[in-house]
């Protein structure tokens, strides 16, 4: 069965204190691995896809990796408008956009 | 505001009652989605829908509730016979085709309790 495990389900960090965090994936063939933001009372906004093993992708303080079994999602010097949280998600190869896995996500607090 | 629209943001329902939830896709967008959020819990796939069509209703449960996207106007999630269970956030998210990078087009949410 397709699984997406996500930690720490939280994370605190200062203002500029450089952190990861994890995605840990299981799909019987990945079609794509994506990471969405999302503030309290608003909906997931869309940030990275990843398609293969080896892959980076980079926003401003954020920087994606991709393994054959995890993703990393790396915040450099973050601010406190980066608090949020974090949703990983994978499709399997084949599949709809219905297919769409979501793991419960990372709760980051960035302190002042 | 070309985004998704869901309204309303808040609906209060006693047990038994309906609840209606709408959702407008973003302009150019066919293809819609229903997710549930529960508090601690990731989004959870129901149902995927274009127009006139369910495509897969796979996460829907069988009874009480079902979901259309008519030829005009918004797709409509609806629950009969609300139970407390039901009380959750309920998201609609929108793509232009069957999405092939994974972005999918979030509204803001319809956040229901069931008294």
């Amino acid at each position: 069965e397709d699984q997406v495990t996500q930690s720490p389900e939280a994370l605190r960090l200062q203002e500029g204190e450089s952190s990861s965090l994890n995605c840990s994936y299981t799909v019987s063939g990945l079609r794509g691995l994506f990471w969405y933001r999302q503030d309290p009372g608003k909906g997931p906004e869309f940030l990275f896809t990843l398609y293969s093993a080896g892959e980076e992708k980079e926003k401003e303080r954020l920087k994606a990796t991709l393994t054959k079994k995890e993703s990393f999602l790396h915040i450099t010097a973050p601010k406190p408008e980066d608090s949020a949280t974090y949703l990983c998600a994978v499709q399997a190869r084949g599949s709809s956009a219905s297919k769409i896995i979501f793991g419960s996500g990372t709760r980051l607090s960035i302190r002042p | 505001n070309a985004g998704v629209m869901q309204n309303p943001r808040h609906l209060v329902r006693r047990r038994g009652q309906e609840a209606r939830l709408r959702c407008s896709p973003m302009k150019g967008h066919s293809h819609v989605y229903w997710y549930r959020q529960l508090p601690e819990e990731g989004l959870k796939f129901m149902v995927y829908l274009q127009k006139e069509n369910i495509i897969d209703e796979s996460g829907m449960p069988k009874e009480r509730f079902s979901a259309e996207f008519p030829k005009e106007g918004p797709s409509i999630l609806r629950i009969q016979q609300v139970v407390r269970g039901d009380s959750a956030a309920y998201f609609c998210a929108s793509s232009r085709a069957g999405t092939m990078n994974g972005e999918l087009f979030f509204g803001e949410g319809s956040r229901l309790t069931v008294l």
